[in-house]
């Protein structure tokens, strides 16, 4: 089956500190993770995914295969990282469709 | 980035009614919409994935003929929830991939509230 699980509901830490949320996924195959940002009172957007290993906003993400895992990183946070955090995956061949995970709440403390 | 818009923000209608919800891409053409549902504090749960000029495809659990989807064209898609009742209060969000560029990015609407009294 698959499935996306974001284990933390809310992550509350303070300015400058190390953030990493956690996402863990079930797919048999190959699957494309991203990670999806939502800013309070705004539409849901497009983080990252795996396939590009960029740093958006300072955060990164890694594809580990063995522990099925895409957590998110980020070394300090800011103030205005404070959102709803979607972990999402999306298979090869299903047209595009994503499967997100239940949503991490970051909260950046000053 | 593609902007997708959906009308209306928010509605309330009156239990038994049906009310209809706009997906549109305004720059890009969509080869596939994607409606989810999004209950308060949880997840996007996908509902349906929408392909020009054919059928939608519904996921389990999902009622084709509660929730009726049409992708009349490569930039509308539209959801209607037929005799709407309480339960079907939500908030609704659609999706949309583009038919050629921008690659395999799925951007999203701004999100339908419904509350059905």
């Amino acid at each position: 089956a698959q499935r996306v699980t974001q284990p933390e509901k809310l992550l509350s830490v303070f300015k400058g500190a190390p953030v990493e949320l956690k996402c863990n996924y079930s797919y048999s195959g190959s699957p494309e993770l991203f990670w999806y940002v939502q800013y309070s009172r705004q539409r849901l957007q497009l983080l990252l995914r795996h396939i590009s290993r960029e740093s958006i906003k300072g955060f990164t993400a890694d594809l580990n295969k063995g522990e099925t895992s895409f957590h998110l990183k980020k070394p300090f946070a800011q103030e205005e990282d404070s959102a709803m955090y979607y972990c999402a995956l999306s298979g090869r061949n299903q047209g595009g469709k994503l499967i997100f995970g239940q949503g991490t709440e970051l909260s950046v403390k000053p | 980035g593609a902007v997708v818009s959906q009308h209306p923000s928010w509605v309330i209608c009156k239990s038994g009614t049906s009310v209809k919800i706009e997906c549109r891409s305004l720059d890009f053409q969509a080869t596939t919409m994607f409606w989810y549902r999004q209950f308060p504090k949880q997840s996007l749960m996908l509902m349906a994935t929408s392909n020009e000029g054919s059928k939608a495809t519904y996921e389990q659990g999902v009622e084709k003929d509660k929730f009726l989807i049409n992708h009349a064209s490569l930039t509308l898609s539209t959801l209607t929830v037929t005799s709407a009742h309480p339960e079907d209060s939500s908030f609704y969000i659609c999706s949309a991939r583009a038919r050629q560029g921008l690659g395999t990015e799925a951007f999203f609407g701004q999100g339908t509230r419904l509350t059905v009294v």
